[in-house]
């Protein structure tokens, strides 16, 4: 399984960078790496997602390592509105499915 | 405007009573899924579909059953659920994923089910 890891929570203050981290080791050459968040109990949002180089757009700037092994998701200027739980997702195409890891609770504190 | 609906929102049920709950997607998407989700374990994959008449096991099918008759349409059926299938519940839907383009995954509102 190409599971994901992540840490189970992170703290950020409002209007620094929330750096969150995810370790998926055995990704394949092919897949891509996403990341969705999901507030209180609504329908997870997408946020963005990576193949081998760095990303951005106007939510967050996703940065891979060379070895894809692990990600970091990172929120330029988090808001309180941005305290939610974080999923680190791989898609296996041998599978056409997606594996959702257990994600990140990001508190973002005044 | 471009969304994913699930139908119902709340449903408290009693064990052994069939029951479905419909998904229903304006996209024109290939790609629909079903979730679970519940504490501490995330969102795990109970069926998917690549596209009309095309189902698949996610990770957790036991006691569930779907159907892709339509392409907008993907509805989830507990033929007989009991209380372990008490969970909320999303459908999903995308262009086919893994091509790099136009990769969102548009997620339902959600279901939430007790089961008694």
């Amino acid at each position: 399984d190409a599971k994901t890891t992540q840490p189970p929570s992170m703290d950020c203050a409002e209007g620094r960078a929330a750096n969150l981290p995810c370790n998926h080791s055995t990704i394949s050459g092919n897949e891509y790496v996403y990341w969705y968040r999901q507030i209180h109990s609504q329908g997870p949002q997408y946020i963005i997602h990576g193949l081998k180089n760095n990303e951005t757009n106007e939510m967050a700037s996703l940065i891979i390592t060379e070895d894809r092994k692990s990600s970091t998701l990172i929120l330029p200027h988090a808001t309180l509105r941005d305290t939610a739980v974080y999923y680190c997702i791989v898609f296996r195409y041998n599978f056409n499915k997606f594996y959702f890891g257990s994600g990140t609770k990001l508190n973002v504190k005044p | 405007e471009a969304q994913v609906t699930q139908n119902p929102r709340y449903l408290i049920t009693v064990t052994g009573k069939k029951l479905t709950v419909t998904c229903s997607q304006n996209m024109n998407h290939e790609y629909m899924s079903w979730y679970r989700q519940d504490p501490g374990l995330g969102l795990r994959q109970i069926y998917y579909s690549m596209n009309v008449e095309v189902t698949d096991k996610g990770d957790v099918p036991e006691g569930y059953k779907v159907s892709r008759k339509e392409k907008r349409n993907f509805p989830l059926i507990l033929e007989s659920p009991s209380p372990n299938q008490t969970s909320l519940y999303f459908c999903a839907s995308s262009l086919v994923p893994g091509t790099g383009v136009q990769e969102t995954q548009y997620f339902g509102p959600g279901t939430r089910l007790l089961v008694l």
